[in-house]
């Protein structure tokens, strides 16, 4: 069935440092890419999302690339705050009659000043 | 808009107890989902509704059950709450195909004791 590998958290970052978070799937068909963001004690939040290969998503500075050749799907950020600590979840949706998601089991994001 | 409302926010319940997790959405939403969060595990499935009067199993439905008599209600029952089923519980919905994110509410924590 599908499903989602995240790199493996907590990441620690100083303010102002480079993020990388990994992602790969694996779909039997070609699903859309998503990052949720999770802050503390709230629900998820849709931070971007890819629809087809090559699509970039991008919101609030983060971005990822939809890489089918990789299956992968990458968050990056150049310059990260305080404000983006949080948990982040790779998630994709298969073209189907439920277009459930299937998560990752997200990363914790913390950023020092 | 409200958006997506879960309730209640907390609880607690002892083994045997029975208790249904409400959700409404005012967003006319067709689909709507039930997930529960464990700690570095993700968001795992529970169950579905693709419309009012059509429910499905997800990935985890056992101990549980749903019902989906109108487009805006989907209420999760527990039935004879297990320590199992202590977890985050989350109710998200979306819109129709081609549209893209869930709207997540902001989750009922339970615990069983």
């Amino acid at each position: 069935g599908d499903s989602v590998t995240q790199m493996e958290g907590p990441v620690t970052l100083s303010e102002e440092a480079f993020l990388t978070i990994n992602c790969t799937y694996t779909a039997t068909g070609y699903p859309s890419l998503f990052w949720y963001v999770q802050y503390p004690g709230e629900g998820l939040q849709l931070l971007l999302k890819a629809t087809k290969a090559d699509d970039k998503g991008s919101n609030k500075g983060f971005e990822a690339t939809y890489r089918k050749e990789t299956t992968s799907f990458h968050l990056e950020k150049g310059s990260v705050q305080v404000s983006d600590s949080a948990v982040y979840f790779c998630a994709l949706s298969e073209p189907s009659g439920s277009e459930k998601l299937v998560f990752g089991k997200g990363t914790k994001l913390t950023v020092n000043p | 808009n409200a958006g997506v409302t879960q309730t209640p926010k907390f609880r607690i319940l002892k083994i045997g107890q029975s208790m249904t997790l409400q959700c409404t959405q005012d967003m006319n939403h067709n689909y709507m989902y039930w997930y529960r969060q464990d700690p570095g595990m993700g968001l795992k499935l529970i169950y579905y509704s693709v419309g009012a009067g059509i429910t499905d199993k997800g990935e985890v439905p056992n101990g549980y059950n749903v019902s989906r008599s109108t487009t805006e209600d989907f209420p999760l029952r527990l039935e004879l709450a297990a320590p199992s089923q202590t977890s985050v519980y989350f109710c998200a919905s979306r819109g129709g195909r081609g549209t893209y994110g869930y709207t997540f509410g902001s989750g009922t924590r339970l615990t069983v004791v």
